[in-house]
C-alpha cells in the first residue's frame, strides 16, 4: 500500500525562520494533502496538490510535488509560535478515496 | 463555519466491553470516514461510508468493528469487544463529494481500554 513518510521527524527553529518538511510516498497518487495537528487535537486540512500540479501556494504555505521522485515538500515561511504543531502528509490514490498518512513532522517554533 | 463534532471526547472502558463512538458530520456532506491514531503513531484509515453502506475498509476494520448512520445526522463507530490495542484517538471525517477530496475532521475521541 502507498505510504507517506515525512522527514524530518522533528524540527525546531526560531520564530521568523522558514520551516521545510518533506514527504515521500510509494505508489501513484491522485493528490497529496498536508494536515496540521495541534497537540492532542483534531486534524486540520492545510492544502491539497493534485498529481498534475507542481507547486501550490496558500498564504505562508508553499507546497511542491515531484511525481517522478514521489515526494512533496511543505514550506512555511516567516514561522510563528502558533505554527507549533505536527504536520502530516496524506495521499489519495487513483482508485480509492481513503487518505494514507505519513508519520508526521513535529515542528516547534521557538519565540 | 460548519464543523464535524464527536462525542464523547474521552471514553474509558474495560477490555471486552462494547463502545460506540459518535460523530455528527457536516450537514450536507455525503461521504464519511473513520480513522484512528494510536499514541505517537500514524493516522490509519479504518472505513469509508457512502449511501448507507461501507465503500472501503482497511485490514484493521475487522468483524469487531461496525459503522452505522442511524438517522440523518449521526455516524457511529461501534467496537463490539474492545481490546487493549484499541486504545487510540478515533477521528471522524466527512466530505461533500468524493472528488473534493478534502476531508473535514472532528476533534476526535480518545478511547482508553483498561
Amino acid at each position: 500500500s502507498q505510504q507517506g513518510e515525512e522527514d524530518p521527524q522533528a524540527l525546531s527553529i526560531q520564530e521568523g525562520e522558514n520551516a521545510t518538511m518533506n514527504c515521500s510516498y510509494k505508489t501513484s497518487i491522485n493528490n497529496l494533502q498536508w494536515y496540521r495537528q495541534n497537540s492532542g487535537r483534531g486534524l486540520v486540512h492545510l492544502i491539497l496538490i493534485r498529481s498534475n500540479e507542481r507547486e501550490k501556494h496558500s498564504g505562508r504555505l508553499r507546497v511542491t510535488l515531484d511525481t517522478s521522485k514521489k515526494s512533496s515538500s511543505l514550506l512555511i515561511t516567516a514561522s510563528r509560535a502558533a505554527d507549533t504543531a505536527s504536520y502530516f502528509c496524506a495521499t489519495v490514490g487513483d482508485s480509492n478515496y481513503q487518505l494514507i498518512w505519513g508519520a508526521g513532522t513535529k515542528l516547534i517554533i521557538k519565540p | 463555519e460548519p464543523e464535524v463534532t464527536q462525542t464523547p471526547s474521552h471514553q474509558v472502558t474495560q477490555m471486552g466491553q462494547e463502545v460506540i463512538l459518535r460523530c455528527v458530520p457536516i450537514s450536507n456532506h455525503l461521504y464519511f470516514y473513520w480513522y484512528r491514531q494510536i499514541l505517537g503513531q500514524k493516522v490509519e484509515f479504518l472505513v469509508s461510508f457512502y449511501n448507507n453502506e461501507i465503500s472501503e475498509k482497511s485490514e484493521i476494520f475487522d468483524d469487531q468493528f461496525s459503522v452505522e448512520r442511524p438517522d440523518g445526522s449521526n455516524f457511529t463507530l461501534k467496537i463490539r469487544s474492545t481490546k487493549l490495542e484499541d486504545s487510540a484517538m478515533y477521528f471522524c471525517a466527512s466530505t461533500g463529494h468524493q472528488l473534493s477530496y478534502e476531508q473535514y475532521f472532528g476533534p476526535g475521541t480518545r478511547l482508553t481500554v483498561t
